[in-house]
């Protein structure tokens, strides 16, 4: 099946500092993923969508600011957190529909634990 | 918008015996697609079963079967046969159809299968 790919799985930064988070699908191209954060045992909340070559959309609530998002491959789509703060610590997970494929097919990335000290 | 309610926070079953789960949704489409995804204590998300909105056969996938009544917006999971490796958190999902929609999750419902 196909395989998406998240880097790093987790991470540890400081508060203040920023941190980037990779979503790579493997072996199919993406026009679009989707950005979901999960708080413990909670659901995944979407916060944004990702378009390749274009700007992403995000739900409402989250700060685009914050939290930038590039698609600047038809196989890779990066959320930076900037300026990273306590509240921000979470689990992020993509999602990829693969393009030209079956429309209710999304292939989820293993997740990023973010942690901010 | 559409909304997904689970209204079971956890659950529990004995190995071997059968286990329904609930979910409701709320949209104004007609033409949708609905889901259960199973997320194990590795998090990674795994796609249990999908129903097309305009099927009005329940979908099956080995042990895992839905009653999907879309006058009534329901669509629960039976899970019969339940073994060990069943017990994770599982989340009912709504898509809109149309190509590259984003999925709207319920909030979970926790299932433990004890031995």
């Amino acid at each position: 099946g196909a395989v998406v790919s998240q880097h790093p799985s987790r991470v540890i930064c400081k508060s203040g500092t920023s941190v980037k988070i990779e979503c790579r699908s493997l072996d199919f191209q993406a026009t679009t993923m989707f950005w979901y954060r999960q708080f413990p045992k909670q659901s995944l909340m979407l916060m944004a969508t990702s378009n390749e070559g274009s700007k992403a959309t995000y739900e409402q609530g989250v700060e685009k600011d914050k939290f930038l998002i590039n698609h600047a491959s038809l196989t890779l789509s990066t959320l930076t957190v900037t300026s990273a703060h306590p509240e921000d610590s979470s689990f992020y997970i993509c999602s990829a529909p693969p393009a030209g494929g079956a429309e209710d097919t999304q292939y989820f990335g293993p997740g990023t634990r973010l942690t901010v000290l | 918008a559409q909304t997904v309610t689970q209204s079971q926070p956890e659950m529990s079953v004995q190995e071997a015996e059968t286990v329904t789960l609930s979910c409701t949704y709320d949209t104004s489409e007609n033409n949708y697609y609905l889901f259960w995804y199973k997320q194990p204590p590795s998090r990674q998300m795994i796609l249990v079963i999908r129903q097309e909105a305009y099927k009005q056969q329940n979908a099956t996938e080995n042990r895992f079967s839905v009653n999907f009544q879309k006058a009534a917006k329901s669509f629960s999971l039976k899970i019969s046969d339940s073994q060990l490796g069943d017990t994770a958190m599982y989340f009912c999902a709504f898509m809109k159809q149309g190509g590259s929609e984003k999925l709207v999750f319920g909030k979970g419902t926790k299932l433990t299968v004890n031995p």
